[in-house]
């Protein structure tokens, strides 16, 4: 079984640019959180999607949002690019059932370097 | 709100030596437990865990113990090895929302 897909694996963008990321997830696995991790803050929870749904969103401005697809790959965009955005951008998926904990499958992650 | 508190790294060790990293948690009810590894220019990868309190989660000659009664879930390993070199991340969940502690990093010299 493939595991989960990030593509691209390498970015470099410029202040005030945008960015989209993507993610395939595991197959049959619905839902696909991003996390943002850096040396400093470690994985931070950007948001999760399921069922092309945002269910849960984590503590980042407006200028981070995500979408899911019918095939439950999903992209993340990220607008007006700062310094600060720089970091390495982890998707995992999971099957979210109704269990007490659904293990989280992670991608390589996509390296996003703003200058 | 959730949250894990995890020991700071870097952590250096030689062949053969004993493993201790700290795990801390705060949450409410009674969350799942676990910890990953982060090989270098990989995503995390789940390394052990543990769903409910006393219960012992062990992988690759690591262990940890849900402690309920001190919040905690400390990783162990007896003998490591140049290839545990990596980054060990503690976690909890509660269904499908994870809270990751900062990471530690850790590097093993023959």
């Amino acid at each position: 079984k493939a595991g989960v897909t990030q593509t691209p694996r390498y970015l470099i963008k410029t202040r005030g640019q945008q960015v989209t990321l993507s993610c395939s997830p595991i197959s049959g696995h619905r839902s696909v959180s991003w996390y943002q991790q850096t040396p400093g803050q470690g994985l931070q929870f950007l948001f999760e999607y399921f069922s092309e749904t945002q269910r849960n969103k984590g503590n980042f401005p407006g200028r981070f949002s995500g979408r899911q697809f019918s095939n439950s790959r999903s992209e993340m965009n990220v607008s007006t690019l700062e310094l600060g955005d720089s970091a390495l951008y982890l998707c995992a998926s999971s099957m979210r059932t109704g269990a007490s904990y659904n293990e989280q499958f992670f991608g390589p992650g996509t390296r996003l370097t703003v200058l | 709100g959730d949250s894990v508190t995890q020991m700071e790294g870097p952590v250096t060790l030689s062949e053969e030596a004993f493993l201790t990293i700290n795990c801390t948690y705060t949450a409410t009810g009674y969350p799942s437990l676990f910890w990953y590894v982060q090989y270098p220019g990989e995503g995390l990868q789940l390394l052990l865990k543990a769903t409910k309190a006393d219960d012992k989660g062990s992988n690759k000659g690591f262990e940890a113990t849900y402690r309920k009664e001190t919040t905690s879930f400390h990783l162990e390993k007896g003998s490591v090895q140049v290839s545990d070199s990596a980054v060990y991340f503690c976690a909890l969940s509660r269904g499908n929302q994870f809270y990751f502690g900062t990471g530690t990093s850790l590097t093993v010299i023959p």
